[in-house]
């Protein structure tokens, strides 16, 4: 079992619509939660971190975790065409061996059409 | 653009070969790290190195090594090459490796074909 599991998708909403994307991890030392954003073909770009649970609210985005489920989502409102990406999950302790150590989803690749 | 550069941005080369994959960290970044993506196993982390030094290791191939020079640039060595190499490799860097957290940025990425 991956230390983060994330539905790869596809996933494909019109503009407009509200997006929910989810992933649950099993490993109870994971303290920071991000959310990253790829385009096809560049590197991944950081949209959202959290620290420990709670929800985080960035414009359209909002960012959640419940520490106790071992589940993160990312909410994205009004979805605009140009959301259209992938959207990795990504977790990592705050103290010990593995502290800066960033551990992925597989990724949840995103379209939003006209 | 996340001020991390990497050279080549495509590899085209044959089972059994070595490459060297080149990565420049953003300006003041002390920590680099490298990943590797593939469709099947989306991004993995390999090998952290902090100021020169190796700092964590992943699931890194014996195959692979990596170093940190004195200017903070890094090179990722893929040697004997085998067609389930081929993927994206990206380097990522951030200012220190010691805090709790610190934002790690990525380059573009180096997409290696080995034939």
């Amino acid at each position: 079992q991956k230390e983060v599991e994330q539905d790869p998708g596809p996933l494909s909403v019109p503009e407009g619509a509200i997006v929910s994307l989810n992933c649950t991890y099993s490993n109870s030392a994971f303290q920071y939660f991000m959310w990253y954003r790829q385009y096809s073909r560049k590197g991944p770009e950081l949209l959202m971190y959290t620290y420990s649970s709670g929800n985080k609210e960035d414009g359209r985005f909002t960012a959640q975790v419940d520490k106790s489920s071992k589940y993160i989502s990312l909410f994205i409102r009004d979805s605009q065409p140009s959301d259209s990406a992938t959207y990795l999950c990504a977790m990592s302790a705050d103290r010990g061996s593995t502290l800066g150590r960033l551990y992925f989803g597989r990724g949840t690749q995103l379209t939003v059409w006209p | 653009d996340s001020g991390v550069t990497q050279t080549p941005k495509h590899l085209i080369t044959a089972t059994g070969q070595r490459v060297t994959l080149r990565c420049s960290p953003r300006s003041g970044d002390l920590s680099v790290y490298w990943y590797q993506q593939s469709l099947d196993q989306g991004l993995q982390f390999l090998i952290q190195y902090y100021n020169g030094e190796e700092r964590a290791k992943g699931n890194i191939l014996e195959r692979f090594s990596a170093q940190q020079f004195p200017d903070l640039h890094s090179e990722l060595n893929l040697s004997s090459l085998e067609l389930g190499d081929s993927a994206l490799y990206f380097c990522a860097s951030s200012v220190a490796a010691t805090l709790s957290y610190n934002e790690q940025f990525f380059g573009p990425g180096t997409r290696l074909t080995v034939l």
